[in-house]
């Protein structure tokens, strides 16, 4: 029943390697989110996709890469990792429509080392 | 840019108190404003959306009210419980579908 759902809960790894969150929402939305929440606990929007297409991108390093493959699903790819990228990382989802509410992933924790 | 103020950043409370968390932002040019309670190590979990032709929302003990005019939105909590502890985030939309988050009110509940 869970409505938006990420893969992994928390994932540990090294400097300088590749790694990717799953994010999949069974709502029905079509546009869907990632923030990245900061160590001061400071939410920030990275990404916004509307039917598959980006809307959003907020200044993020081009080391972080969303990909959609469908409406259901927006996956999160970061290559190189740094130590500044440690955070905790929420995938969100609202129905199309400005005014419509969000509804937010549990998150995944990443500490890379 | 759209900047969001959540007053006081911390609130500590006896059982049974209502009180009032505060959140104000700068671009009154909003589509609307949700509240957001989130649990240590936890999700965020939506409590109340106001749209921006509203002036309050209310669930159960909840009341949230927004002045757009004076970019300003209050949460109401009533009869507080050791369960309401929890950080409480106010966030604001824009346009481009963008949510604005302040950088919340931690409330603890004392029994």
């Amino acid at each position: 029943d869970t409505a938006v759902s990420q893969t992994p809960k928390y994932l540990v790894t090294q400097m300088g390697n590749d790694k990717s969150i799953k994010c999949e929402q069974n709502l029905g939305h079509d546009t869907m989110y990632w923030y990245k929440q900061d160590s001061k606990k400071f939410l920030k929007i990275m990404f916004s996709y509307n039917n598959k297409e980006l809307i959003i991108n907020e200044t993020v390093p081009n080391r972080f890469s969303p990909k959609s493959p469908d409406k259901a699903h927006l996956n999160l790819h970061i290559n190189s990792l740094e130590l500044g990228d440690s955070a905790v990382y929420f995938c969100a989802s609202s129905q199309d429509g400005r005014a419509n509410e969000q509804f937010f992933g549990p998150g995944t924790r990443l500490t890379v080392l | 840019k759209q900047e969001v103020t959540q007053i006081p950043a911390a609130l500590s409370v006896p059982e049974g108190e209502n009180l009032v968390l505060n959140c104000s932002f700068t671009d009154s040019a909003i589509y609307n404003l949700q509240w957001f309670r989130q649990d240590p190590g936890k999700g965020l979990t939506s409590l109340l959306l106001i749209q921006s032709s509203q002036r309050e929302q209310t669930s159960g003990r909840l009341n949230a009210s927004l002045d757009k005019s004076s970019g300003r939105s209050t949460l109401y909590i009533a009869a507080s419980q050791p369960g309401d502890s929890a950080t409480y985030l106010c966030a604001v939309k824009g346009s481009n579908y963008k949510l604005t988050f302040g950088k919340g009110t931690l409330l603890t509940v004392n029994p």
